[in-house]
């Protein structure tokens, strides 16, 4: 049961453009959703989390937006640059007794000169 | 880095055989979990805990026990590996749920 779903499955961008990532998830009771970026060899790490209360999330190049009505939240990287080539996974998790994340299926980010 | 680590960071072992995954934290965190990571399925949780000696499955549960007798460690055993069991494990914890989870290294288990 594949409760998050995102997309694209891999994705090029040219050095100064924009990356956009999406996701869409089904429980209603999430209530806390992070993205994690994650090199080669290493674990994923956190790079930016929203809660549904705001609309708009931005951390200097890395913005979340949320859609709640249409259970939809995006990542978008400004100025994309060669450094940011990893794999991004968006996640999930809330709900009562629900501690643990739902992870979606991850998108590889390559950005080229 | 948050203090967490998995060993071994690698290992073959054959299929039938017993396996133990370990992972140790320092930063004194309730939440533990164990996911495994495989091309095109992103992370699964395979069993989590939210203290010690209180475990959960994931979605991933199967083949797949689990043990935390202290707060620091949580250990992952494959009761009998098998090849679909080939792929990247990783443990992860947290202090507070819905908040940051810090990832491990990985450990890279083949079973042949």
């Amino acid at each position: 049961q594949q409760q998050v779903k995102q997309s694209p499955q891999s994705l090029i961008v040219q050095k100064g453009g924009i990356s956009i990532i999406n996701c869409a998830y089904e429980n209603t009771a999430f209530d806390y959703f992070p993205w994690y970026q994650q090199f080669p060899g290493k674990g994923p790490a956190l790079l930016i989390a929203i809660r549904p209360d705001v609309s708009e999330k931005k951390e200097g190049r890395f913005t979340i937006s949320f859609n709640k009505s249409a259970k939809q939240f995006s990542l978008h990287i400004m100025d994309s640059q060669p450094g940011d080539s990893a794999t991004y996974f968006c996640a999930a998790s809330g709900g009562f007794g629900n501690e643990k994340l739902t992870f979606g299926t991850g998108t590889r980010l390559t950005i080229i000169p | 880095d948050a203090g967490i680590t998995q060993s071994p960071r690698h290992k073959v072992t054959e299929t039938g055989t017993p396996v133990t995954l370990r992972c140790h934290q320092t930063e004194n965190h309730r939440y533990m979990y164990w996911y495994r990571q495989d091309p095109g399925h992103g992370l699964r949780l395979i069993h989590y805990s939210y203290g010690v000696k209180d475990t959960d499955k994931g979605e991933v549960s199967d083949g797949y026990s689990v043990s935390r007798s202290k707060t620091e460690d949580f250990l992952l055993t494959l009761e009998s590996a098998t090849s679909s069991q080939t792929s990247v494990y990783f443990c992860a914890i947290s202090g507070v749920a819905r908040t940051e989870a810090f990832f491990g290294q990985g450990t890279r288990l083949t079973v042949v």
